[in-house]
């Protein structure tokens, strides 16, 4: 099974400040065949089902605010968050559809500074 | 617009089953892949399974095997888990997921979670 590590496992941000969040994969999540990357990152507020925030590591999702963006290829990837606001504070996860199972990240928690 | 509406809560004693449902709407279920995943208190999302609509069949987590079945009623648009000989470790929230495609494993919308509690 692909192991999905994130770091760190909580984060506090100022508000209008950058949030980043890891994510490493135990082996490439890169496919030759077309040039993508199998990583998704979900947003998780309390009470409330994950929402898809970003596929092929980066590819935003429609609606999601550009604030949002995912960068990295490989087996690094990185989830960024140009200018916090409040409603931003959620666990974070991090997705591999590379291969079967499907496994995710231990989760980040970002909270307000 | 998608919907995935889940079943409600369940309390089961350990060596019960439970069986939690999945309404889809907005879409055919027939079009996408349905998986479930699971969060107990504390751990990390756990993938236990799908169903490939494209061709029908299922597979199921290595942990899980032999415990889970996935099924679904297409003419009532509802995808059903079912989870026998229950542990006090299978108590999490489950939910439904659906896929992007028939065969995809990238999960674009999720059902509100049911939480099904273990306990004698």
């Amino acid at each position: 099974d692909i192991v999905m590590t994130q770091s760190p496992d909580s984060l506090a941000v100022s508000l209008g400040e950058r949030a980043t969040i890891n994510c490493k994969s135990s082996q490439s999540l890169f496919s030759n065949s077309n040039n993508e990357d199998y990583l998704a990152w979900y947003q998780h507020k309390p009470g409330q089902p994950p929402k898809l925030l970003i596929s092929w590591a980066s590819t935003r999702e429609s609606g999601v605010p550009d604030r949002f963006s995912g960068s990295g290829s490989g087996a690094d990837f990185t989830l960024t968050i140009s200018s916090l606001q409040a409603e931003d504070v959620a666990v974070y996860h991090c997705q591999q559809y590379y291969s079967r199972p499907i496994t995710f990240g231990q989760g980040t928690r970002l909270e307000i500074k | 617009q998608v919907q995935l509406v889940q079943s409600g809560a369940e309390v089961e004693k350990p060596g019960a089953s439970v069986k939690v449902s999945c309404k889809a709407s907005g879409y055919n279920l027939n079009g996408y892949a349905m998986h479930w995943v699971r969060q107990a208190p504390g751990q990390r999302l756990e993938w236990m399974g799908w169903i490939n609509t494209g061709n029908s069949k299922t597979e199921f987590s290595q942990n899980l095997q032999g415990r889970v079945t996935i099924t679904r009623d297409t003419s009532a648009s509802t995808a059903y888990m079912e989870l026998s000989r229950l542990r006090s470790e299978d108590t999490a929230v489950y939910y439904c997921a659906r896929g992007t495609c028939p065969g995809c494993y990238l999960i674009d919308y999720w059902g509100q979670g049911t939480l099904v509690t273990v306990s004698s």
